[in-house]
């Protein structure tokens, strides 16, 4: 069965700050590694999706890169805001369209 | 409406009762899962519709749960004789492709305590 982890489970760090997040997965079977946001009271909102034939994908601040032979997935935050404030998420979904969710990253940025 | 909605959004009962939780998906949206997060756990897969496909019911955690969902539009989970562990914030998502490659668009979720 798929394990999903995510390190560190909880992050705090000063605005401006460039930051990572990563995720690891046990089956490299994927179909793609999505990345989510979660805001207290609120639902996820989709950050970026990575298919498993990418290496990465950008937004904005955000970029997420995918290593599957390691199992890996990282999402890199620059200049970090207030606002990115939240508890992210990653997800690997696989053929049979079953995600796998981590426990999430809890990332406070101080102002 | 722009987004995915569920109702209600706080539900709180007393063990045994049965509970119907609603999703209205984003209009167009073939595929829709129903997930549940208990507290300080990560988010658990129930159940996914696509289209007018036999749904994948391997995440549902015992026969006490149920979904059903009619063509593409609203889906209702149903969790008979309530037990407190069913306590859990209620996700519902859809998205717009046959194959979920496309990211998952979430509503606001239910949270059911069961008392």
């Amino acid at each position: 069965k798929q394990e999903v982890t995510q390190i560190p489970a909880a992050l705090s760090v000063p605005e401006g700050e460039n930051l990572v997040l990563n995720c690891s997965f046990t089956d490299s079977a994927i179909y793609n590694l999505q990345w989510f946001r979660q805001d207290p009271g609120k639902g996820l909102t989709s950050l970026l999706l990575i298919q498993s034939s990418q290496r990465e994908q950008t937004s904005g601040r955000l970029n997420a890169s995918l290593d599957k032979s390691s199992g890996r997935s990282t999402l890199y935050i620059a200049a970090s805001q207030p606002g990115d404030s939240a508890t992210y998420l990653c997800a690997a979904l696989q053929t049979g369209n079953q995600f796998y969710f981590g426990t999430g990253t809890s990332l406070t940025v101080i102002p | 409406g722009a987004g995915v909605s569920q109702s209600p959004s706080n539900k709180v009962t007393e063990k045994g009762k049965d509970v119907e939780l609603r999703c209205d998906p984003i209009s167009g949206h073939t595929a829709l899962y129903w997930y549940r997060q208990r507290l300080g756990q990560g988010l658990e897969f129930l159940i996914y519709f696509q289209g007018n496909s036999a749904p994948d019911k391997s995440g549902l955690p015992s026969d006490r749960f149920s979904a059903e969902r009619t063509g593409e539009s609203v889906s209702t989970l149903t969790i008979q004789r309530t037990q407190q562990e069913d306590s859990a914030v209620y996700l519902c998502a859809s998205s717009s492709a046959r194959l979920a490659g496309p990211p998952q668009f979430f509503g606001p979720g239910t949270r059911l305590t069961v008392l």
